[in-house]
């Protein structure tokens, strides 16, 4: 079975853009979150969504935005990008039985890098 | 607060010899989960082990071992006879479950394990 996917793998952004990232979940999970990862630091929690509703939101900016589509992929978007914005970002998705704390499978990430 | 220590920012060792990856954490709650993953240098986190609260057993899985310790709020993670491709970061994450709602992984720093042949 395919694991999580992400696209693009990397990409170069100048400040001020607008950038948008891609997930497809492991088939039959209905859950999936993103994190920012910036280098030498553990990953930090942005947005989870389950069945295409938000459940929980980091300590991120409204610059940050996200939705979940029937599918259970998802787009994560941010728009004026800043320097500090240049990071690995994390998509995981999770099966999330209601009530259960279930594991979050990881997808490759992508490189955003923003001049 | 919710938090996770890993004070070992970077662990060098030979191969075959067996390394111990300290992991520390921080909750209010009583019922959480403790994970660790792995972070080759591709970037990908690697899913190694998940245990909640409730289970204090130790596990062993191949050259890999975790002891958790409620008392001391720790869930250490050892390699025997380590090999040159467990070279990578290795992260230790806390996760409490809100009643079914947000489900959020929180993330330590991070271990570097730098295997030498």
């Amino acid at each position: 079975d395919a694991g999580v996917t992400q696209s693009p793998t990397h990409l170069i952004k100048t400040r001020g853009q607008h950038v948008t990232l891609r997930c497809s979940p492991i088939s039959g999970h209905k859950s999936v979150s993103w994190y920012q990862q910036v280098l030498g630091q553990g990953p930090q929690f942005i947005f989870q969504y389950y069945e295409k509703e938000e459940r929980g939101r980091g300590n991120f900016p409204d610059r940050f935005s996200a939705r979940q589509f029937p599918n259970y992929s998802s787009e994560l978007n941010v728009n004026a990008l800043l320097l500090g914005d240049s990071a690995l970002y994390l998509c995981a998705s999770s099966l999330e039985l209601a009530g259960l704390t279930d594991t979050q499978y990881f997808g490759p990430g992508t490189r955003l890098t923003v001049l | 607060a919710q938090k996770v220590t890993q004070a070992q920012t970077e662990i060098s060792v030979v191969e075959k010899e067996d390394v111990t990856l300290d992991c520390v954490y921080e909750t209010r709650d009583t019922t959480y989960y403790l994970f660790w993953y792995k972070q080759p240098p591709s970037g990908e986190l690697v899913f190694l082990i998940r245990r909640n609260s409730f289970d204090e057993q130790n596990e062993i899985s191949g050259r890999y071992s975790w002891n958790f310790q409620k008392s001391t709020s720790s869930f250490n993670f050892t390699i025997t006879a380590s090999q040159v491709v467990d070279s990578a970061v290795y992260f230790c994450a806390l996760s409490e479950n809100y009643g079914g709602a947000t489900n959020k992984l929180i993330f330590g720093t991070g271990t570097l394990l730098a295997v030498q042949p």
